[in-house]
């Protein structure tokens, strides 16, 4: 079965310096992964995607992802936090099995920017 | 999110009363999916709909029903409330002509107390 762990449930930097949330994953396959970004009281917005493209994924806001599939690693990066940038960040996994609409989720790593 | 919107956005009702949640979009998207969000689980697909009339389960499906008569309306019931539903739920749709039916895009979320 495919799974997502995020390595941290909270994370927290001051505001300018670099942001990383870690993300792995577990897949028979190469698969197709993604980061959401949910502010308080929103719904999820989609901040970048990997699809078996370029490794090195650019989103909104800045932000970028590295696929590495000797690491099963999809961590996210950001050069320089921003205040607007605290948020909760999904990373998800597409299953090959049960079909290619449903998404697994992790659990979610909230980032607190501080001044 | 702006094409698709979910009512009510926030409900308390009593156990063991039926409750509706509606998801309508604008967006023309084929698929449709209903998602439960709670602390510590991230979101788990509850069910979603690849059609008219036609839908499928997810992860966490008992004690929901859905239903989609036309393209833009997704209904997702709850026969029989039960507190363990309290929780925030996400509609989601993917599928739009001319792109993948990888990414899902979410509304706003309804706030589901059951008391």
């Amino acid at each position: 079965a495919q799974s997502v762990t995020q390595l941290d449930s909270h994370v927290s930097v001051s505001e300018g310096t670099p942001v990383l949330l870690r993300c792995n994953y577990s897949s028979s396959y190469s698969p197709s992964l993604f980061w959401y970004v949910q502010h308080p009281n929103k719904g999820l917005q989609l901040l970048l995607k990997y699809t078996s493209a370029a490794t090195l994924v650019k989103g909104i806001n800045g932000f970028e992802a590295e696929f590495k599939k000797s690491e099963t690693s999809f961590h996210l990066t950001k050069p320089s936090a921003h205040m607007s940038d605290a948020a909760e960040y999904f990373c998800v996994v597409i299953p090959i099995s049960g079909g290619y609409n449903k998404l697994i989720f992790g659990a979610g790593t909230r980032l607190a920017v501080h001044p | 999110d702006a094409g698709i919107t979910q009512s009510p956005r926030h409900k308390v009702t009593e156990t063991g009363t039926p409750v509706t949640l509606r998801c309508h979009q604008t967006e023309n998207h084929r698929y449709m999916y209903w998602y439960r969000q709670d602390p510590g689980h991230g979101l788990r697909l509850i069910h979603y709909s690849y059609g008219v009339k036609d839908t499928d389960k997810g992860e966490v499906s008992d004690g929901y029903s859905v239903s989609r008569s036309k393209t833009e309306d997704f209904l997702l019931t709850l026969e029989s409330a039960t507190s363990s539903q309290t929780s925030v739920y996400f509609c989601a749709i993917s599928g739009r002509v001319g792109g993948t039916n990888y990414e899902q895009y979410f509304g706003p979320g309804t706030r589901l107390t059951v008391t």
